[in-house]
């Protein structure tokens, strides 16, 4: 069964803080995903990487970056933390190109900005 | 752009009712889609997913959808309810030749006993 580990489920860090969030998975899938959700909005991708030290921006990369040194480890960091980053966040997975292989979740860091 | 649009914010239902959850996706190529169910504290699961073939498609716990190309939808279905498919149920769609998913605002169920 996949394993999709995110270092914390919950922190708590001040406003101007540089934040790291890890995610690691234990499948050796190429792709990785960092979205956040939050209430009436769904999910929404921040970032993604097809592959080692490759990535993508998604739909809001405003504010974060992110770092892929190795193919199971993928960590979303945020510059300068801000009170409108407070949210879930969630990593995910998955296998190969083509689209029709489901993402597979972790339990989510809910990320509270002070 | 691609968008997914999940018409039902909040649904309340009785035990033993039947669910139907719509979703319609605004793409004109090939899609895969997908249904994800988040129960309360845990990650999201996937319930069903469709690629190719019968448009009508089988997940885990009785949950089912069919994929209408014409009218862009790919609707949730379940028979009967049960008080533990109380959770948020999430629509997604990538286009056919990426990995990217595309999801809905979700629609949070609430079976009541």
């Amino acid at each position: 069964d996949v394993k999709v580990t995110q270092s914390s489920r919950y922190l708590v860090k001040r406003t101007g803080e540089k934040v790291f969030l890890e995610c690691v998975q234990d499948m050796d899938h190429e792709n990785m995903f960092w979205y956040r959700q939050d209430p009436g909005l769904g999910l929404r991708l921040i970032y993604f990487s097809y592959d080692v030290k490759m990535k993508e921006k998604g739909d809001i990369p405003e504010g974060y970056s992110v770092s892929r040194e190795k193919k199971e480890r993928f960590s979303l960091i945020l510059e300068s933390a801000s009170t409108n980053q407070t949210s879930m966040y969630l990593c995910a997975s998955s296998r190969g190109t083509s689209g029709n292989q489901p993402q597979h979740f972790g339990d989510g860091t809910r990320l509270s900005i002070l | 752009a691609q968008s997914v649009s999940q018409h039902n914010h909040h649904v309340i239902l009785s035990e033993a009712a039947s669910l139907e959850l719509g979703c319609n996706y605004s793409y004109g190529g090939t899609v895969n889609l997908f249904w994800y169910v988040q129960y309360p504290g845990q990650h999201l699961q996937l319930l069903l997913k469709y690629f190719s073939g019968d448009p009508l498609v089988k997940g885990i716990k009785g949950f089912e959808a069919e994929f209408i190309k014409s009218k862009f939808s790919f609707n949730l279905r379940k028979p009967s309810v049960q008080w533990s498919d109380t959770a948020e149920y999430f629509c997604a769609v990538t286009s056919h030749n990426t990995g990217k998913l595309i999801f809905g605002q979700g629609t949070t169920l609430q079976v009541k006993p």
